[in-house]
């Protein structure tokens, strides 16, 4: 099946900093999503981006899927921001299941 | 979008019981999704629930021990089979596009 591969697996920032987290995948998708989960658990989608660019305040996703990445940013980071961010694919033959990567651990300090 | 309603939110079962997990939807959707999050894990897709047929399932994942009910398309129940510690995960129902459920978090001791 489809590879997921998100990159940095962790990540530390001071509050104020920037950041860019990658996902690379092997294949073509019809469907990209970014995920945060909180440190409770909860999982939120934050974009749904299969190609293109989006924003949302301080966050903004830019997904090429001819070269295969997408990329997440986070401007002004906040400490409410810390959790674990997935990018997940469904490819042309996995109808709506989604195929996520192992994440990135940020973790941002005050 | 929809709106995913799941139950129960977390569990603490003794090993070699069976846990069911409900998981409604406000919509009627074709196609629900079950997923495993293993401590410190990934998501993985368990198994794939469509109404009027029976689940289909993920490498890695069997009936027996994971058998689901699809009785209509607002409703699905998710039952972890004779559980072990192994078992101890967050699992989340989703459906055809965006939504997933808040999750039930199960520790099995």
């Amino acid at each position: 099946g489809i590879q997921v591969e998100q990159s940095p697996p962790d990540l530390i920032l001071q509050e104020g900093a920037n950041s860019t987290l990658r996902c690379n995948f092997s294949d073509s998708v019809n469907n990209l999503q970014w995920f945060h989960q909180n440190p409770w658990g909860q999982l939120i989608n934050l974009f749904y981006i299969p190609s293109g660019t989006k924003q949302n305040g301080r966050l903004s996703a830019t997904t090429v899927a001819t070269e295969r990445y997408s990329l997440l940013y986070i401007s002004s980071s906040q400490t409410t921001d810390s959790g674990v961010y997935f990018c997940a694919v469904t490819s042309l033959g996995s109808g709506y299941a989604l195929n996520f990567g192992k994440g990135t651990s940020l973790l941002v300090t005050p | 979008s929809a709106v995913i309603s799941q139950k129960p939110s977390r569990d603490i079962c003794q090993r070699g019981t069976s846990l069911t997990i409900q998981c409604q939807v406000d919509s009627q959707v074709t196609m629900m999704f079950w997923y495993r999050q293993q401590p410190g894990q990934s998501l993985t897709l368990i198994a794939t629930a469509n109404q009027g047929s029976e689940a289909t399932y993920e490498s890695g994942f069997v009936i027996d021990k994971f058998p689901i009910s699809r009785p209509n398309l607002t409703f699905s129940t998710l039952t972890v089979s004779n559980m072990s510690p192994e078992d101890s995960s967050i699992y989340l129902c989703s459906v055809d596009t965006v939504p997933f459920g808040s999750g039930t978090r199960l520790t099995v001791v």
